[in-house]
């Protein structure tokens, strides 16, 4: 069965600076990828995703992540952070092998961004 | 459009009542998903659904539980009775299609609280 650890239930970064959210995957086989971000008392966005392609995916809010099936994983980047960027990041992933259908997420890192 | 609609947004109540959650996933969609979010357990996924029938309910944590989608627009989640670790957020997603790739999209959620 699939799983994914996302390293650092708590990263804190300074506004401006790089901010870098880990996540690996356990899967059988390359699966869907997906980064969804939740800003307090809100559900979750969909920020970017990995289906098949381009292994560099960009997102929404400046973000972006990289497939790397090598090291399975699947960090989240933002060459600059952002006041607004502080909220909770959620790294999830469907295994196609299965033909399952249903996403898992890892348990969620919260991201602080310091004046 | 209009996004996942889910209601009641907050609940209260006390232990032993009947809680019933419901959602009105994105029109068009025909996959439904009910997740549960806590501190201790973070996103967990309870059922989902394709085309209204249940395909996976293993999440489900008891009896005590029991979810329906009695058509394409309209799903409820039901507790009864319910007990204060039942306390959470029940998010309600959707998702286009089988497709484990494509994207689900949240509501807002449900905040229970238990007493």
């Amino acid at each position: 069965a699939q799983s994914v650890t996302q390293l650092g239930s708590h990263v804190s970064v300074s506004e401006g600076a790089l901010v870098l959210l880990r996540c690996n995957y356990s899967s059988s086989v390359p699966p869907y990828l997906f980064w969804y971000v939740q800003y307090p008392n809100q559900g979750l966005q969909l920020l970017l995703k990995y289906t098949t392609g381009a292994t560099l995916v960009k997102g929404i809010n400046g973000f972006e992540a990289e497939f790397k099936k090598s090291e399975t994983s699947f960090h989240l980047t933002k060459p600059s952070a952002h006041m607004s960027d502080a909220a909770e990041y959620f790294c999830a992933v469907s295994d196609r092998a299965q033909g399952a259908q249903k996403l898992v997420f890892g348990q969620g890192t919260r991201l602080t961004i310091n004046p | 459009d209009a996004g996942v609609i889910q209601s009641p947004r907050h609940e209260v109540t006390e232990m032993g009542q009947e809680v019933t959650l419901r959602c009105k996933p994105i029109s068009g969609h025909n996959s439904l998903f009910w997740y549960r979010q806590t501190m201790m357990r973070g996103l967990e996924l309870l059922i989902y659904f394709n085309n209204n029938v249940p395909i996976d309910d293993s999440g489900m944590p008891e009896d005590r539980f029991s979810a329906k989608m009695p058509n394409a627009s309209f799903s409820t989640l039901k507790i009864q009775p319910s007990e204060p670790r039942d306390s959470a957020v029940y998010f309600c997603a959707s998702r286009k299609d089988r497709a484990s790739g494509n994207t689900i999209y949240f509501g807002e959620g449900s905040w229970l609280t238990v007493v």
